[in-house]
């Protein structure tokens, strides 16, 4: 079974950079799935942020693109999300997922337990 | 942006009841080449991830309970919970995965009466 856990900052300033870390275990971050960031900001509902597959492949939010880095890093097999010019509106619980594959169903089927981010100085 | 819509917000329901909640997508999420429809409904407890309780809306992922259903076609799609537990209290979510930018609906809050 698959078990993904974020790690990073729990805390960032206004104007500052992101970063969280992803790290899989359980499973290769090689295999045919895409892996995704999700995050919820407190008392709202879940926004998708975008994606990445093991080639470097990505795909994001036009409402956070301008913004927004996801990358892999094989070796570790963890992936990575990196979140620019944040403010007080990005304090969110983050999550890392693995989508499963369309053809076997598809849905966001593993996730990590979340971290709390807040903006703030 | 597929908007999805959820109905109602909130609902109290009695132990033992049936649930329905309900869920609308701005357009179609039907995959021609295979038929399904991309649609999820997740159940989130507080202090909890998100778990997948359905997939192709009406594929009961493996290990959950068969009180939980999903039907539905073409825009307009439900969960339902045949008969109530108390462990069922939580938000329910419906997502697209159809086209990106995934996205999910507004969420639906699940209180015992």
């Amino acid at each position: 079974q698959v078990q993904l856990q974020e790690s990073g900052p729990g805390l960032v300033k206004p104007s500052g950079t992101l970063s969280l870390t992803c790290a899989v275990s359980g499973g290769s971050i090689s295999n045919d799935n895409w892996w995704t960031w999700i995050r919820q900001p407190p008392g709202k509902g879940l926004a998708w942020i975008g994606e990445i597959y093991h080639t470097g492949n990505t795909h994001y939010n036009p409402s956070l693109k301008s913004r927004v880095t996801i990358s892999v890093d094989k070796p570790k097999n963890q992936f990575s999300l990196n979140l620019t010019s944040v403010t007080a509106a990005d304090t969110a619980v983050y999550y890392c997922v693995r989508i499963r594959l369309r053809a076997t169903g598809g849905g966001f089927d593993s996730w990590g337990q979340g971290t709390l981010v807040t903006v703030s100085s | 942006d597929i908007v999805m819509t959820q109905s109602p917000d909130s609902l109290a329901m009695s132990l033992g009841e049936r649930a329905t909640i309900n869920c609308k997508s701005s357009q179609s999420v039907l995959y021609s080449s295979n038929n399904k429809h991309y649609l999820a409904w997740y159940q989130h407890k507080p202090g909890q991830p998100p778990k997948l309780l359905i997939y192709w809306a009406s594929t009961r992922e493996s290990g959950v309970p068969d009180r939980f259903s999903g039907s539905g076609s073409g825009t307009d799609f439900t969960l339902t919970i045949s008969s109530l537990q108390a462990e069922d209290v939580a938000v329910y979510y419906c997502q697209q995965y159809y086209s990106t930018p995934y996205t999910f609906g507004q969420g639906t809050k699940l209180e015992i009466k």
